[in-house]
């Protein structure tokens, strides 16, 4: 079956941090793994994408990695900001003859002063 | 112009109304999505156009009609919907079709979603 997998659920960090999320994914055969930040009440926003034989991609502060042999992706966040406070979505697609996308049910990010 | 546009961005109908849900883009993507999505949940596929014409349509009820009367425009018609059918609902585009082969890396664009509250 199919699946997506985020870690942890919900997190809280002190502004200035670092932290990092998890996806364990599936899906298989594996097309390409993105990263959305969705605000509340607000549609996602894309964040990274990678294919199979990318291993690292950066967007300012954030960083995904992927192992596409271990089928899992982290997230990292450098100095966060209060506004980093968002859901953040692991997708991944599936490389068949149609559509195949998974959404992972996000991890809730919390930043405290 | 990397926006996707929605309207209205709220909507309150009662469950013998007849309304419908606009999405909009201008960058030229051929493949566009609606998604429905509840609180603290993802978004969950309803409906996919490629090239204009319905490719998934993933078992979405008959009250939920979807029309692509031309490549920028996607509408969602509601009728005798029900109160669980509140949700935020999404409207995406992209290049290609997300995940159809190996080489398309096509990010889908979100709109900025529709908050639907059926009475």
């Amino acid at each position: 079956k199919n699946q997506v997998e985020q870690s942890p659920q919900s997190l809280i960090i002190l502004e200035g941090k670092n932290c990092t999320l998890q996806c364990n994914y599936t899906v298989s055969p594996f097309s390409n793994l993105r990263w959305y930040k969705q605000d509340t009440g607000r549609g996602p926003v894309s964040l990274t994408i990678m294919t199979f034989s990318e291993n690292t991609k950066s967007n300012g502060r954030y960083t995904a990695t992927l192992d596409a042999d271990t089928k899992q992706s982290s997230l990292h966040i450098t100095a966060s900001q209060l506004s980093d406070s968002a859901s953040y979505i692991c997708v991944v697609s599936g490389r068949t003859g149609g559509f195949k996308t998974i959404f992972g049910a996000g991890t809730r990010l919390f930043v405290k002063a | 112009d990397t926006e996707v546009t929605q309207t209205p961005k709220h909507l309150v109908m009662g469950m013998t109304n007849k309304k419908s849900l606009k999405c909009e883009q201008h960058m030229g993507h051929r493949a566009m999505y609606w998604y429905k999505q509840k609180a603290k949940k993802p978004p969950e596929l309803m409906f996919v156009y490629s090239y204009e014409k319905l490719s998934i349509n993933e078992s979405v009820p008959s009250r939920f009609s979807p029309e692509c009367p031309n490549s920028s425009l996607l509408n969602l018609h509601l009728h005798a919907l029900q109160p669980e059918d509140s949700a935020l609902y999404l409207c995406a585009s992209s290049q290609g079709l997300a995940g159809a082969s190996p080489s398309r890396t096509d990010t889908q664009y979100f709109g900025p979603g529709t908050r639907l509250t059926v009475l």
